[in-house]
């Protein structure tokens, strides 16, 4: 079984400074990618960045970048420059094979 | 190119009744999944579809069925219809069966409230 933890159900953060969203998970397959999306109030889930377990190298997306411990089973979000637009759910997801595992998300509210 | 659409955006049933929900994938993708997702709570997986089959199920009751159709669309259909049922329900589509290495790309959601 695969399960997956986001031990910050909310947070807040001021526009412009630096959060870190933490995700740990437990799998017992070899072969997986990470994710994290985002679900903004308009409800669309969005992909926010990828990260392929086999890569020891963290992934960046712009503003967002995770720091992935293999060992450990973390895969945290770091959202830097925070603007107003990054307030949503954030939903960790661990994906095996054929097999998406979602965290119960962290509500994120930048404040102006 | 056109996004995974869900429709209708929002449904109210009573008690009881079967509810249907649809789902129309990416140009491409084969896979189709369900979730649920409470208000306040995470995504609890129901279903997913491949080619046309049942590839695995959530732990949800039988009264949550669907299928697949031969253009990879997808219908989801809740029967006997119970309060607890009141959620959002996200469609996501995605390549066949294969490596993990692709995401889902997800509809918008059918907001079901059952009075």
């Amino acid at each position: 079984a695969q399960t997956v933890t986001q031990s910050q159900p909310e947070m807040s953060v001021q526009e412009a400074e630096t959060v870190t969203l933490s995700c740990t998970y437990d799998t017992s397959e070899n072969n997986y990618y990470l994710f994290w999306y985002k679900q903004p109030p308009s409800r669309q889930m969005i992909l926010v960045i990828r990260q392929e377990a086999y890569k020891q190298q963290n992934a960046t997306e712009n503003r967002f970048s995770v720091n992935f411990q293999k060992a450990a089973k973390s895969f945290s979000l770091k959202i830097s420059d925070s603007q107003l637009g990054d307030t949503a759910m954030y939903f960790c997801a661990p994906r095996g094979f054929n097999k998406f595992y979602f965290g119960s998300g962290t509500k994120l509210n930048v404040k102006p | 190119e056109a996004g995974v659409t869900q429709s209708p955006t929002h449904l109210i049933k009573t008690r009881g009744q079967q509810a249907t929900l649809r789902c129309s994938p990416i140009s491409g993708h084969t896979s189709v999944y369900w979730y649920q997702q409470a208000l306040g709570l995470g995504l609890q997986f129901l279903l997913w579809y491949d080619e046309g089959e049942e590839r695995n199920r959530g732990n949800f009751p039988p009264r949550f069925s669907g299928r697949q159709f031969p253009n990879y669309s997808s219908e989801l259909n809740v029967n006997a219809l119970e309060l607890e049922d009141s959620a959002l329900y996200l469609c996501a589509s995605s390549w066949g069966t294969g490596p993990p290495t692709y995401g889902y790309t997800f509809g918008s959601g059918t907001r079901l409230t059952v009075v």
